[in-house]
């Protein structure tokens, strides 16, 4: 079955990094477009990025861009999201999330999530 | 950047009975709308995609309409799992983004 399992969150300073990953199991990763979305505490959706199945393709939202690096690892069935320059407002859980059919979206699998917490 | 908007903020109704939700969106979609439910502490889950396309596994219970820029998630009678949070999205231009959400509460 399908699964993606993030980890790498966890408590950081403003102005630090900290390196997400995500774990994809289940299905052929390399043929599926992939997302970070993320969710401030008790807020609504925001997506972050976006990467094709070849790492041809990259997206970020104007939040981020500049800030955070998408990249994939397909021999590894791996998806990152380093984060550099961090700020308070960028404590959200993460989530990595699967494009439909091969597509931008929707989002038809996503991970249980990480907590990142920007705070000194 | 296309904005959605969606409401009520919340909807209070009792099982069994009818939810309609709103989605508007700031310029035209096309056929690239989709509604998620999510539970707290759980990740979304991807109910209704390209406007009225159930998702594998959703019940006959939840359908989707609209077109252009106004859109409806109906659950036609609601069971007690589906007290959640909803939440439309775009897929039609850069950035994706997502509406404010409605919360489905128990009245």
């Amino acid at each position: 079955q399908v699964q993606l399992v993030e980890s790498g969150g966890g408590l950081v300073k403003p102005g630090g990094s900290l390196r997400l990953s995500c774990a994809a199991s289940g299905f052929t990763f390399s043929g599926y477009y992939m997302s970070w979305i993320r969710q401030a505490p008790g807020k609504g959706l925001e997506w972050i990025s976006f990467i094709t199945g070849s790492g041809d393709v990259i997206k970020y939202a104007d939040s981020v861009r500049g800030r955070f690096t998408i990249s994939r690892d397909n021999a590894k069935n791996s998806l990152s999201l380093q984060m550099d320059s961090l700020r308070a407002d960028d404590t959200a859980v993460y989530y990595c999330a699967r494009g439909y059919a091969s597509t931008w979206g929707p989002f038809d699998y996503w991970g249980q999530g990480t907590l990142v917490t920007v705070s000194s | 950047e296309i904005v959605l908007t969606q409401s009520p903020a919340t909807l209070s109704l009792s099982p069994g009975e009818r939810a309609t939700l709103s989605c508007r969106a700031s310029q035209s979609l096309t056929s690239y709308l989709a509604w998620y439910q999510q539970k707290p502490g759980q990740a979304p889950r991807l109910l209704i995609y390209d406007i009225s396309k159930k998702a594998t596994g959703i019940p006959a219970r939840f359908s989707g309409s609209g077109s252009g820029t106004d859109f409806t998630l109906t659950i036609s009678s609601l069971e007690p799992e589906d007290f959640a949070v909803y939440y439309c999205q775009q897929r039609a231009n850069w950035p994706l983004t997502f509406g404010g959400g409605t919360k489905v509460e128990i009245k």
